[in-house]
């Protein structure tokens, strides 16, 4: 059973352009709501994480919205760069369960110059 | 310096024989943890280790046995290897075993193994 859904599992986008990857959650005592990064050959590193008290969060380029009520969150990638170029995970997880993170199926994010 | 470290990078070895990947960390975690990347990319948790102890222990064969010999090492040893072994294998850190910005997941960068 797939507790996090991820889409689209791959994305082009030109640079400049805003990238939108959705996650649908399906268990509500999940928490915490993290993306991570992954470049080819590396591991998934933290790239920005939400918490459900807030409908937003913004880092640099990189924003998360977050719809409670309907169990979803998404990752806004603003002026998209070809160095933006990774795959994408979401994930979750409930604060009694520690850092078992449930991650998303992934998205592979290409920029194209 | 390499905060989460894993060895070796590539593994290539036959059915039914074992193997072991080692992972250590010097970021002064309190938990360590193994995680599996299949060929979709998908990431699956197996084991959690806080100070040594076993705190999650995924459904996960008994073949794959962790072991954590201080809190800056977590290896993981596999017999009898078996095809659907394949996978990209990465061993990671957190602070304390509570999700939380100021305690987020640092992945090694991963040991790839391959069955025939």
């Amino acid at each position: 059973q797939q507790q996090v859904k991820q889409s689209p599992q791959s994305l082009i986008v030109q640079k400049g352009g805003i990238s939108i990857i959705n996650c649908a959650y399906e268990n509500t005592a999940f928490d915490y709501f993290p993306w991570y990064q992954q470049f080819p050959g590396k591991g998934p590193a933290l790239l920005i994480a939400i918490r459900p008290d807030v409908s937003e969060k913004k880092e640099g380029r990189f924003t998360i919205s977050f719809n409670k009520s309907a169990k979803q969150f998404s990752l806004h990638i603003m002026d998209s760069q070809p160095g933006d170029s990774a795959t994408y995970f979401c994930a979750a997880s409930k604060r009694t369960s520690g850092s078992r993170l449930t991650f998303g199926e992934g998205t592979q994010l290409t920029v194209n110059p | 310096d390499t905060a989460v470290s894993q060895t070796p990078k590539y593994l290539v070895t036959q059915m039914g024989n074992d193997k072991s990947i080692k992972c250590e960390q010097n970021l002064g975690h309190d938990t360590m943890y193994w995680y599996k990347q299949d060929s979709k990319k998908f990431l699956k948790i197996m084991f959690s280790y806080n100070n040594k102890e076993l705190i999650i222990n995924e459904t996960v064969p008994n073949r794959f046995s962790p072991k954590s010999p201080d809190k800056a090492h977590l290896n993981l040893h596999i017999n009898s290897l078996e095809l659907g072994d394949s996978a990209v294998y990465f061993c990671a850190s957190s602070l304390t075993g509570q999700a939380a910005d100021n305690s987020p997941l640092h992945f090694g960068n991963g040991t790839r193994l391959t069955v025939t």
